[in-house]
Formats: structure tokens, sequence, C-alpha cells
């Protein structure tokens, strides 16, 4: 089928800790794929993202790399800090204009 | 520039009654998304327009729901009559860019909770 996986939360780290939140898909191809979060109060925001096998997308600090073997891209930030509470989305494009999305993991970061 | 808005941000009804959710793309975007999560769940897809016409509504979950995009700028989602499943975060997102996927903007989205 067509989906996309991703770890269930709660996930609660202390500032400074290093964070994995795993996401997996299921594609015919390699659909671009895509994080994004939702801190409180506030819409969803394009994080990060990656249009191609291998490639490795970046922002404020996080990172997620493209893995057509593993069919996964996993988040990862060296050091969470307590504004990074959010809930994150890996999403994967499904045609030209549409996406599927993860349940969502909410990761909330202790000071 | 001003971002995808979306009104209202919490619509508490009741069971049987009618809600009409707003969204106002950002100026110029010719795609606009409706998608929902329900409670905790994936954000699912509803329904695209582009301009004033529906690309794609094979989201939309049954014939209670009414989406509208009169003269391509800002659309409405009726749902009618309301039932208690219908209760979540209905999101609105829009985008230019044509062929292969590009980033969507999302709004704040609209809860909807049915009693």
């Amino acid at each position: 089928g067509n989906s996309v996986t991703q770890m269930e939360g709660p996930v609660t780290l202390s500032e400074e800790a290093f964070l994995t939140i795993n996401c997996t898909y299921t594609a015919t191809g390699y659909p671009s794929l895509f994080w994004y979060v939702q801190y409180p109060g506030e819409g969803l925001q394009l994080l990060l993202k990656a249009t191609k096998a291998d490639d490795k997308g970046s922002n404020k600090g996080f990172e997620a790399t493209y893995r057509k073997e593993t069919t996964s891209f996993h988040l990862e930030k060296g050091s969470v800090q307590v504004s990074d509470s959010a809930v994150y989305f890996c999403a994967r494009a499904s045609g030209t204009y549409k996406y599927i999305f993860g349940t969502g993991t909410r990761l909330k970061v202790l000071a | 520039e001003a971002g995808v808005t979306q009104f209202p941000s919490h619509s508490v009804i009741e069971k049987g009654q009618t809600v009409t959710l707003r969204c106002d793309p950002i100026s110029g975007h010719d795609n606009l998304y409706w998608y929902r999560r329900v409670m905790g769940k994936e954000i699912k897809f509803l329904l695209h327009f582009v301009k004033e016409s529906k690309q794609d509504e094979s989201g939309m979950p049954n014939n209670r729901f009414l989406a509208e995009r009169t003269g391509g700028t800002y659309s409405t989602l009726k749902v009618q009559p309301a039932e208690l499943e219908d209760s979540g975060v209905y999101f609105c997102a829009s985008s230019q860019n044509r062929g292969r996927t590009g980033e969507l903007f999302f709004g704040e989205g609209s809860r909807l909770t049915v009693l």
C-alpha cells in the first residue's frame, strides 16, 4: 500500500539530548519526502524536505536523509531545546499535488 | 505577506447542526487543499482545488461534506448535518507549484467538536 509510518509518541527528552523520530514509507517510485512541524497554537510548517534518494534535508539543526534502501526518512537533531517541543509529521508526496502524512509524533523537551 | 488563514479556529456544535469552515489561501496560489486530522490520527487528504475547479475530491468522507471555491479565491467547507465522527482539526493549505509536488503552506487549522 501507500502509507507513512512514524514512531508513536509522546517522546520526552531533556534539553540537549539527542533526538531521533523514525519514519518509514511505502510507495512505488521515489516520492518527495517531508517533515512538517506544528508548534502549540500554530499551523503546520515545513521543517525540511528531500526530493530524491540520498538527499539530506536540514533546517534549524534538524536533519533527515532520504534512504531508498530502507525506505526511511528519520528525523534527527543533536541537541534539542525546550522550544523544539511540538508535534512532528512525516509525509510523502502522492502524485503531483497530494501528501500522505504519518500520525504525528509529539515531542516534549524538559528544561 | 499573509499566510493561509482559517476561520473559525474552534467550533463546538451539536450533532445534526451545520458548520461552515472558511479558508483564505495565500494570494496568488491557485492550488487549495483541505486536509483533516481526526483524534490524533494521521492527517488525511480531503480534496484539492485548482482555482475554482475541484481537481480531486477522492478524500471527502461522504455527501455531508461540501466544499466550494467560488471565484478561485477563498474556500468554504460545509458539514451538514454534522456527526460525532466529524470531530477533528480541519487544515487548509495552498501552493503555487505545478508539476512535481512542492511545499504546501498550511493554516492553523479549524478545530471542530461535535457533541
